[in-house]
């Protein structure tokens, strides 16, 4: 079975600075994707970032860029320039390849952003 | 308007009373899930459904069952609720694709609590 372990429960950055969220993650396949998905105090889920694991460059959206290691079994996320609205519940998800798998979630990381 | 909506979005309820949270989408997809989400437990998978006629059980199916009325409609049921069910649920939907990979979309979520 595959497991999603993100081992910060909580992250805080200032305003306008960077910050690393960790996720690592165990699978005997060659073939994933991994997500990082953003839950605001809305509780609205959104999918922030994907990556296909067959691909060797980072995944980046705009502030939002991924350092994925596939030997090591490790997809971080960077928030550059954090802004206030960055202020969620971060949770990494792994999918095995294939048209029929389902989505495991790891259990969060809190970020909080100061002003 | 929301592609994916949840009702209710918070429900209070008694031990053993049945309840059912419902689910509606308006984005065309096949592909539709239940989720429950539990501090320091992520997001845990009850329920998945591919297309109309199929309803394939999660991690934690025990204690309760759905229905997939029509491809925008997906519901579920909890048969005789516990306070242990007490949590967020969310309902998600995807596209349906060969590789794997998609987004899944999120409901508000219903907040729920069994006393």
């Amino acid at each position: 079975a595959q497991t999603v372990t993100q081992s910060q429960p909580e992250m805080s950055v200032q305003e306008a600075e960077t910050v690393t969220l960790s996720c690592t993650y165990d699978t005997s396949e060659s073939d994933y994707y991994l997500f990082w998905y953003k839950q605001p105090p809305s509780r609205q889920m959104i999918l922030v970032i994907r990556q296909e694991a067959y691909k060797q460059q980072n995944a980046t959206e705009n502030r939002f860029s991924v350092n994925f290691q596939k030997a090591a079994k490790s997809f971080s996320l960077k928030i550059s320039d954090s802004q206030l609205g960055d202020a969620a519940m971060y949770f990494c998800a792994y999918q095995p390849f294939g048209g029929y798998q389902k989505v495991t979630f790891g259990i969060g990381t809190k970020l909080q952003v100061i002003p | 308007d929301a592609d994916v909506t949840q009702t209710p979005r918070n429900r209070i309820t008694k031990t053993g009373k049945r309840i059912m949270l419902e689910c509606s989408q308006t984005k065309g997809h096949d592909r539709m899930y239940w989720y429950r989400q539990d501090p320091g437990l992520g997001l845990r998978l009850i329920y998945y459904s591919f297309d109309v006629k199929d309803i394939n059980k999660g991690e934690i199916s025990d204690g309760y069952s759905v229905s997939r009325q029509a491809q925008a409609k997906f519901s579920l049921s909890l048969e005789s609720a516990i306070p242990n069910q007490t949590a967020l649920y969310f309902c998600a939907t995807s596209e349906t694709g060969t590789g794997g990979g998609e987004t899944q979309y999120f409901g508000p979520g219903t907040r729920l609590l069994v006393l």
